[in-house]
């Protein structure tokens, strides 16, 4: 049981991305995927999840219209894009397996992005 | 939105101690919706405890969560030196989660 996550990211601003996290090891369970920052030396954010039955979606209101969380259940596999990259998108993303909202007990590596002219 | 406040922001301890970790809400939370993470330096973070008591899977039980309402505390007995670290506590309201800025644990 596990997630794995899309590899380190360099981008300019202004650019587009498009990250990943594979759902492997999971039976047909309802849980959902989350979202979760995690800025340099600093703590933890939540972004937003998904759904994994529906593809229905909840963003927080700090990053509602910034990002956007997609699902392809074909391949167990959730995204989280950027239309256009900012220097302070800078940060480490985890994706985690949430517990409706009460927790987030599996969660990736992290994919690092780093956004620099 | 939910505001979590947790004290310490730092801890020293010695390995052997009682650690003892606070989490507090602007609002009454549900004791359902707060969960305690251990993150390690360059390491995804990890559950620790859920519905503000339950010990997660593989959870030692030198872990241990209470509180209700809008006080919340983790304590770890017996310290080891793979417990220093740091520590957020993890709230759900108002249709988002927020996370306390965190405690870093460390060695005396």
């Amino acid at each position: 049981v596990q997630l794995v996550q899309s590899g380190a990211e360099v981008k300019k601003p202004g650019e587009s991305l498009r990250i990943s996290c594979k759902a492997s090891g999971y039976s047909s369970v309802n849980y959902w995927i989350g979202w979760v920052r995690q800025m340099p030396g600093k703590g933890l954010e939540w972004m937003g999840r998904i759904d994994r039955s529906d593809s229905y979606t909840t963003y927080s209101p700090s990053f509602q219209g910034h990002v956007s969380i997609s699902l392809d259940k074909s391949i167990s596999t959730a995204y989280l894009q950027w239309s256009s990259l900012k220097a302070s998108d800078t940060a480490m993303y985890y994706c985690t397996r949430q517990i409706d909202y009460y927790y987030m007990d599996i969660w990736g590596k992290g994919t690092a992005v780093t956004v620099s002219s | 939105e939910i505001v979590l406040t947790q004290s310490p922001g730092t801890l020293s301890l010695s390995p052997g101690q009682r650690a003892t970790l606070s989490c507090r809400a602007s609002q009454t939370l549900s004791s359902s919706y707060l969960a305690w993470y251990q993150q390690k330096p360059g390491q995804a973070p990890r559950l620790l405890i859920y519905g503000a008591s339950i010990r997660a899977t593989g959870i030692p039980d030198k872990f241990s969560g209470s509180g209700s309402g809008t006080d919340f505390t983790l304590t770890i007995s017996r310290l080891e030196p793979e417990d220093f670290a740091f520590y957020y506590c993890q709230q759900y309201g108002y249709s988002s989660i927020t996370f306390g800025q965190g405690t870093r644990l460390e060695i005396k």
